[in-house]
């Protein structure tokens, strides 16, 4: 079965750009969304589709994915960006996620 | 806009069979399919299957095949998931969520259900 690895934690200065990586076979040819989960929240999606943005989501919130590895960038961090995210994609008519990445803003 | 709203907490005894309901609104129900997520205390997310909106076709993880059941009901807008032979190991969060290959997900509140003795 497809597997999705993520960091366990990522942290940032105040300010400074935060990039959480999902690693993933191929995982360029797949269609990567980007979810963020607050403690006690449902997950919200950051980014749909590799690096599109839903409306209400600032544009500090961006997405890449390419080769074996899809990216999602929090640029200028803020203490109201700490939260869990998570990777998830379609494979074999079935959902994907990834482990989980704790971002962590100093 | 897309709504999806769950049912109340449960609290069950193992071996018990609980039922989580997700009322949808805001979309056409029979063009999506639901997926139903669940997330154990301090854990990630845990994909158990999916229903299609459309037709009822569905296609449940390996590891709960034989003790989920995921339905749904057009007329209200309702798809349901029925879990058997709880454990404690099946305490979590539930979740719905509309989630589609190329578009946004949207996802329901959430249902609480523990087991324990």
């Amino acid at each position: 079965s497809y597997e999705l690895a993520q960091p366990l934690s990522v942290s940032v200065a105040l300010g400074q750009t935060a990039r959480i990586t999902c690693g993933g076979n191929n995982i360029g040819t797949h269609n990567v969304h980007w979810f963020q989960q607050k403690p006690g929240q449902a997950p919200v999606v950051v980014i749909y589709r590799d690096r599109n943005r839903p409306s209400g989501i600032p544009e500090r919130f961006s997405g890449s994915n390419s080769g074996n590895t899809a990216t999602l960038t929090i640029s200028r961090a803020q203490a109201g960006d700490e939260a869990d995210y998570f990777c998830q994609v379609w494979d074999s008519n079935t959902v994907v996620f990834g482990g989980g990445t704790k971002l962590t803003v100093l | 806009q897309v709504q999806l709203v769950q049912s109340g907490a449960e609290v069950k005894k193992p071996g018990a069979s609980v039922k989580v309901s997700c009322q949808a609104s805001g979309y056409t129900f029979t063009t999506y399919s639901i997926s139903w997520v669940r997330q154990a205390p301090g854990q990630g997310l845990e994909w158990m299957g999916w229903i299609s909106g459309y037709n009822g076709d569905t296609n449940y993880a390996q590891k709960l095949q034989g003790r989920v059941t995921m339905t749904t009901d057009t007329s209200t807008r309702t798809a349901y998931m029925e879990l058997r032979s709880l454990r404690s190991d099946d305490t979590a969060v539930y979740y719905c969520a509309r989630l589609n290959q190329l578009e946004i997900g949207y996802w329901g509140q959430g249902t609480l259900v523990t087991v324990s003795s």
